[in-house]
């Protein structure tokens, strides 16, 4: 069974300072990953997916994420943050096992402040 | 496109109370999840419909939780004799089936309190 494990509950940055978030999944089959946000009182919004083409994937709002098969990993960041940044932040991993179920198996999350 | 809506967005009931939530995924999406989310925790997979059929149901779905998508477009989620620990964010999500990467597009969620 796949699942993904978010390194840091909490991340607090400074404005304008680099912004990283840890994932890393278990997966039996080459995964498909996906990052989301999640504003306050508000739904999942996509940020960026890795479906097995460029290993750097770049995704809205200034984000991108790199796959790493050899470390297991699906970083996130982005260069310089910005106050609306602030929100938490999702990685997930899709279960290709079964078929085409396609369901998704998300990371506890990891709550990003910035810090004015 | 109007995106997943759900309905309502908050309902505050007292326990053994039964509700009701729903949702409208977007037109031409033929799946459909049902994920529940709790405070300082990621979504929570529930069960998911492809059109009519509700073809995965969660271990978390007790005999108390009942989801339906009768006509393969809209869906309900009703918890019978709700429990305080019933209180959560339920949120929908829908997709094609026919892409082939899995990504989901997720309404805002109802927010539920059991007092």
């Amino acid at each position: 069974a796949q699942s993904v494990t978010q390194l840091g509950s909490h991340v607090s940055v400074s404005e304008g300072a680099l912004v990283l978030l840890r994932c890393n999944y278990s997966s039996s089959v080459p995964p498909y990953l996906f990052w989301y946000v999640q504003y306050p009182n508000q739904g999942l919004q996509l940020l960026l997916k890795y479906t097995s083409a460029a290993t750097l994937v770049k995704g809205i709002n200034g984000f991108e994420a790199e796959f790493k098969k050899s470390e297991t990993s699906f970083h996130l960041t982005k260069p310089s943050a910005h106050m609306s940044d602030a929100a938490e932040y999702f990685c997930a991993v899709s279960d290709r096992s079964g078929g085409s179920n396609y369901k998704l198996t998300f990371g506890k999350g990891t709550l990003l402040t910035v810090n004015p | 496109d109007t995106g997943v809506s759900q309905d309502p967005r908050h309902k505050i009931t007292k326990r053994g109370q039964n509700v009701t939530f729903r949702c409208d995924p977007i037109s031409e999406h033929n799946r459909l999840y049902w994920y529940r989310q709790t405070l300082g925790q990621g979504p929570e997979f529930l069960t998911y419909f492809q059109n009519e059929a509700q073809l995965e149901k969660s271990r978390l779905l007790s005999d108390r939780f009942s989801a339906e998508r009768p006509k393969g477009s809209f869906s309900t989620l009703e918890i019978q004799r709700t429990e305080q620990g019933d209180s959560a964010m339920y949120l929908c999500a829908s997709s094609l089936l026919d892409t082939n990467t899995g990504e989901l597009f997720f309404g805002e969620g109802s927010r539920l309190t059991v007092l």
